[in-house]
């Protein structure tokens, strides 16, 4: 069985500070990972996927198949990025995609 | 962009009542799905659908919940004698073909009182 996990509710840095989301995953076959963010009533929003490689918004996330974990950085954190931000791993079954998200991440940036 | 829409956005209903949450996905996506978030808990699968059918569903999609998109554009989702557990936040998603990004709608918020 695939699952997510995040083991931090709630995430408080100064800005300018750096900022790591932690995520870790178990899964049997190759995974494929993404980080979600929900700005405050907003959609969830796809922020980046491991495949491919990109920076969002400062953002980055490296796929460490060892450790089994997909941690989102940044190196300087701004208050625009206080948000919940969701760790998801992606199954294809068959042709449609399943995600399994995590518990989600609060942070908190402050002034 | 485009983008997926939801409503209602919030709806309060009683229990025991029927509730339709209606999803106008992405045109030209083939694949839909209903996610669900109860208040303080991770989002969670609910169903999966392609080709006028269910493709997959989690155990949450008991029988009291269906999917239909009975016009080709809107998905919806019916939970037909909701109880005080259904309230959530549903969230909507489609996707345009396997190994496309999944997009979600903004979802609706559901109270059962």
């Amino acid at each position: 069985a695939q699952r997510v996990t995040q083991p931090e509710k709630l995430l408080s840095v100064f800005k300018g500070a750096p900022v790591e989301l932690k995520c870790n995953y178990s899964y049997s076959g190759s995974p494929e990972l993404f980080w979600y963010v929900q700005y405050s009533r907003q959609r969830l929003q796809l922020l980046l996927r491991h495949i491919s490689r990109e920076s969002i918004k400062g953002f980055t996330a490296d796929l460490n198949k060892g450790e089994t974990s997909f941690h989102l950085k940044k190196p300087f954190a701004q208050e625009e990025d206080s948000a919940m931000y969701y760790c998801a791993l992606l199954k294809n079954s068959g042709g449609y995609q399943k995600v399994t998200f995590g518990t989600g991440t609060k942070l908190q940036v402050i002034p | 962009e485009p983008e997926v829409t939801q409503t209602p956005s919030h709806q309060v209903t009683q229990m025991g009542q029927e509730v339709i949450l209606r999803c106008v996905p992405i045109s030209n996506h083939l694949y839909f799905y209903w996610y669900r978030q109860i208040l303080g808990q991770k989002v969670e699968f609910l169903v999966s659908f392609y080709n006028n059918e269910i493709s997959e569903k989690s155990e949450i999609f008991d029988d009291q919940f269906s999917v239909e998109r009975p016009d080709g554009s809107n998905f919806t989702l019916k939970i037909r004698s909701t109880k005080l557990e259904d309230s959530a936040m549903y969230f909507c998603a489609s996707e345009g073909s396997s190994g496309n990004t999944i997009y979600f709608g903004e979802g609706s918020w559901l109270t059962v009182v």
